[in-house]
């Protein structure tokens, strides 16, 4: 089947800490990978994406790396920070004009 | 300018009554969706359109009834609201399946 499992929240974590948020996803083929992340009161915002096996997304000290071995694309940052408390969100193409598959969802709590 | 533009960003209405939201992109996609995020934050897809055209209907009550007038437009009324329906609606757009642009969120309450 065509699924994206992410770890369930809340996940709390005081400044500066390490974050891991895992994924997996399950797909026929090699789709492109995404991660969104949604701020309080917003819509959802493409945080990173990698389009093939190897290749690693960055944006704003988030990386996730395409792992075909593992099926998986878990999101690190290094150092977190009170501004990245959000809900985010793992995702995979899917074939034809059909929309992307969303995992459902992490919610990250930084506290200072 | 904003891509996937969705009015109103705040809808509190009674139940039974008759309601519509609307979204535009400027983007120049072909595809277009709306997702209904419930307090936990799960999304769901509802209902996706393909140059005008729908593409999926997510098993979605027929009080539902998105309407696309052209590409760049899809709108989604809804008859005889019910409490179940409060949620946050997302509209989204995308190129053939990649990146989705997703508009502010309509969030609608039922009283």
């Amino acid at each position: 089947g065509n699924s994206v499992t992410q770890m369930e929240g809340p996940v709390t974590l005081s400044e500066e800490a390490f974050l891991t948020i895992n994924c997996t996803y399950t797909a026929t083929g090699y789709p492109s990978l995404f991660w969104y992340v949604q701020y309080p009161g917003e819509g959802l915002q493409l945080l990173l994406k990698a389009t093939k096996a190897d290749d690693k997304g960055s944006n704003k000290g988030f990386e996730a790396t395409y792992r075909k071995e593992t099926t998986s694309f878990h999101l690190e940052k290094g150092s977190v920070q009170v501004s990245d408390s959000a809900v985010y969100f793992c995702a995979r193409e899917n074939s034809g004009n059909t929309p992307l598959v969303f995992g459902k969802g992490t919610r990250l709590s930084v506290i200072a | 300018d904003t891509a996937v533009s969705q009015t109103p960003k705040y809808l509190v209405t009674q139940m039974g009554n008759d309601k519509s939201i609307k979204c535009e992109q400027n983007l120049g996609h072909d595809t277009m969706y709306w997702y209904k995020q419930d307090s936990k934050k799960f999304l769901k897809i509802m209902f996706s359109y393909n140059n005008k055209e729908l593409i999926i209907n997510e098993t979605v009550p027929n009080r539902f009834s998105p309407k696309s007038p052209d590409k760049a437009h899809l709108n989604l009324h809804i008859n005889s609201l019910e409490l179940g329906d409060s949620a946050v609606y997302f509209c989204a757009s995308s190129q053939d399946s990649g990146e989705a642009f997703f508009g502010q969120g309509t969030r609608l309450t039922v009283v």
